[in-house]
């Protein structure tokens, strides 16, 4: 199994501040296979960014995905105050899906 | 619009069991996998089971395989996940999602249902 290592735990950053999120697989994942998720308190996952570099619908552009064989980034350029949350990177293979732990994006 | 909708979540004893229900709206349900995804209070996200659009394939996560069973209704709609012999560590939100046009990820969530195993 494809295990995902999200890092850092958590990132304090300021609005208008960049973020930049590391999401390293134990095997190499292709990147048709790796996406990213955003949860806020109480909701349920919400799809950002899949194929590693594509964005969902609606997604902003200031949200973008990048990285191929064991490392991926997802980057926010520019932090709204809405985009404080946590973020999950996930891969598909050999019919079994896993998530990374998670990375906290937090209000400094 | 698209919509998934869980229910059937509550308290249950360890070594009970209890089936949930997603009601799919706004979409082909029947054209589409189906997965179970599960949140433990305060962790991340754990992957629990996927079904194909025709429920000829089933997928499970080690920590669910032989207690937890996925299956689907599609005349009606809804997606299932039967749990059996449930344990303390089976506590959490469980979600159903839409597979996307793509194998690999998951487009539409539902808002989860929460399922408490405690005597």
């Amino acid at each position: 199994e494809i295990v995902l290592t999200q890092s850092p735990g958590t990132l304090s950053l300021s609005p208008g501040e960049r973020a930049t999120l590391s999401c390293r697989a134990s095997q190499s994942v292709s990147s048709s296979y790796l996406a990213w998720y955003q949860q806020k308190p109480g909701q349920a996952p919400r799809l950002l960014i899949y194929g590693a570099s594509s964005r969902a619908t609606g997604i902003p552009d200031r949200f973008s995905g990048s990285g191929s064989g064991t490392d991926f980034t997802l980057t926010i350029s520019r932090l709204e105050p809405e985009d404080f949350a946590v973020y999950y990177c996930q891969q598909y293979g050999s019919s079994s899906w896993t998530f990374g732990q998670g990375t906290k994006v937090e209000i400094k | 619009q698209v919509q998934l909708v869980e229910s059937g979540g509550g308290v249950v004893q360890p070594g009970g069991s209890l089936r949930l229900s997603c009601a799919a709206s706004g979409f082909t349900f029947s054209s589409y996998g189906m997965h179970w995804v599960r949140q433990a209070p305060g962790k991340g996200l754990e992957w629990v089971a996927f079904i194909r659009y025709d429920g000829s394939n089933k997928y499970y996560a080690d920590s669910v395989k032989g207690r937890f069973t996925i299956s689907r209704d599609n005349s009606k709609n809804t997606l299932y996940l039967q749990m059996n012999s449930l344990r303390a560590e089976d506590t959490a939100v469980y979600y159903c999602a839409k597979r996307a046009a793509a194998p690999s990820y998951m487009d539409v969530w539902g808002k989860g249902t929460t399922v408490t195993v405690s005597s």
